[in-house]
């Protein structure tokens, strides 16, 4: 299956600092998506990049795609303490017979006020 | 609000018995994915109905079954539950599926004791 990994697991930075996390997979996509999760409650889609596309923008999101290295990058400019929360990223591939999304285990961001 | 509803947000029930969540799909998505959260296995893709027909299956159990109904609403049936079953249990929905973007319903807690 098409999963996605994030790295790093888990990063700490203070309010209104950027904040910077990474996907990498395995196989050619169709599209990249990233989700946000808050604790303990439904994810959330952020943005959606498809493989034609290298760099996507919405608000304080920048979303990079990279597919000769199989990578993609989340980045949040001018953090804030709502920011707090799981971000996951999740390839998605056509041929895969499933269009379930496989994500991996998230980047766990904290801001610190 | 994604949109996306599940019943109940709660469930406690003991091993061996059986229960059933119910997901109402954003109005006019076809397609309606069930996953599967728990802290051990992370986020999983459990399967997938397109138009009242499933159309794929990731890791579900022999025990876990689902359906969607001509109304389009979706229900998750477990049955022989396990301790190992106690996880968050998310439905999402699109508009067909694959490269569209997934809306997460908030989630069903189920515990089992």
């Amino acid at each position: 299956s098409q999963q996605g990994e994030e790295d790093p697991q888990a990063l700490s930075i203070q309010e209104g600092e950027n904040a910077t996390m990474n996907c990498s997979y395995k196989t050619s996509i169709n599209n990249l998506q990233w989700y946000r999760q808050n604790s303990g409650r439904g994810l959330v889609h952020l943005i959606l990049i498809r493989s034609n596309e290298r760099e996507k923008h919405s608000g304080r999101l920048r979303v990079t795609l990279d597919t000769s290295k199989k990578s993609s990058s989340l980045l949040i400019t001018a953090s804030r303490a709502a920011d707090t929360a799981s971000y996951f990223c999740a390839p998605y591939y056509s041929g895969g017979g499933a269009d379930g999304l496989t994500f991996g285990k998230g980047t766990h961001l904290i801001i610190q006020p | 609000d994604s949109g996306v509803t599940q019943t109940p947000k709660h469930l406690i029930t003991a091993t061996g018995q059986r229960v059933t969540l119910r997901c109402s799909p954003r109005s006019g998505d076809l397609s309606v994915y069930w996953y599967q959260q728990s802290l051990d296995q992370g986020l999983q893709f459990l399967i997938q109905y397109y138009n009242g027909e499933e159309r794929a299956k990731g890791n579900i159990l022999e025990r876990f079954s689902a359906q969607q109904f001509p109304d389009l609403h979706s229900e998750l049936n477990l049955s022989s539950l396990e301790l190992g079953d106690s996880a968050l249990y998310f439905c999402a929905s699109s508009l067909a599926g694959g490269t569209e973007t997934q809306y997460f319903g908030p989630g069903t807690r189920l515990l089992v004791l």
